[in-house]
């Protein structure tokens, strides 16, 4: 079956401009994650989505990071006024009940 | 004290020899525990769950230790693509999805 897919694996933008990262998980998992990882480093855990419950967004490092799950499917990761401190990869992952996390391919983002 | 954590190596070891990777964690409620292999520029993925009495597949061996809160990974006979970083992860509260990843242990096999 499908795995998580994430689009687009490659962003170059500008400082200043507004980005949209885009995650689609597999398909009848509830709980969709965001992570970030920067050059080197661990993964940085952003924000969470269970099912119909209020998303976690304890892990959001500024106001201009929001994220929004439609139909309890697709998410989308939304990155204003880049800056250059956001380059990374940013890493989607989904799971079931009590199944482990399975990862997207990540979107590189290079802020310029 | 960090939720997770992991010596970050590297560790650089021969073909064929045995090396292991402690993690230890903070939360004694802690339900669920895994690693995860990293290549590098590659997203993590899953080498194998973490189960009380211990697991094998293959050459890799996990063990959890409850007293003590930590997990290990003993990779034995070492392969030249072994070399990746090794992401200890937890889930520290049952019934939630909280998972904390610790940082990664480098290990480089080396022919």
């Amino acid at each position: 079956g499908a795995g998580v897919s994430q689009s687009p694996s490659n962003k170059v933008t500008e400082k200043g401009k507004d980005v949209e990262l885009r995650c689609d998980p597999i398909s009848g998992h509830t709980a969709l994650y965001w992570y970030r990882q920067s050059l080197g480093q661990g993964l940085e855990f952003l924000i969470y989505f269970q099912g119909n419950s209020a998303p976690d967004k304890s892990g959001l490092p500024s106001d201009r990071f929001s994220a929004e799950r439609t139909g309890g499917s697709v998410s989308t990761l939304t990155i204003q006024r880049t800056q250059q401190e956001d380059s990374a990869v940013y890493l989607c992952a989904s799971t079931g009940t009590f199944s482990p996390l399975h990862f997207g391919n990540g979107t590189r983002l290079t802020v310029t | 004290r960090k939720e997770v954590e992991q010596d970050p190596g590297p560790f650089n070891v021969p073909e064929g020899a045995t090396v292991a990777f402690n993690c230890t964690y903070s939360n004694s409620a802690s339900q669920s525990f895994f690693w995860y292999r990293q290549d590098c520029r590659k997203e993590p993925k899953l080498l194998m769950s973490v189960y009380s009495s211990g697991n094998e597949d293959g050459r890799f061996t996990a063990q959890l230790n409850r007293a003590s809160q930590y997990i290990s990974l003993l990779i034995r006979d070492s392969k030249l693509s072994d070399s990746a970083t090794y992401l200890c992860v937890v889930n520290p509260t049952s019934g939630t999805y909280k998972y904390i990843f610790g940082t990664g242990t480098r290990l480089k096999v080396l022919a």
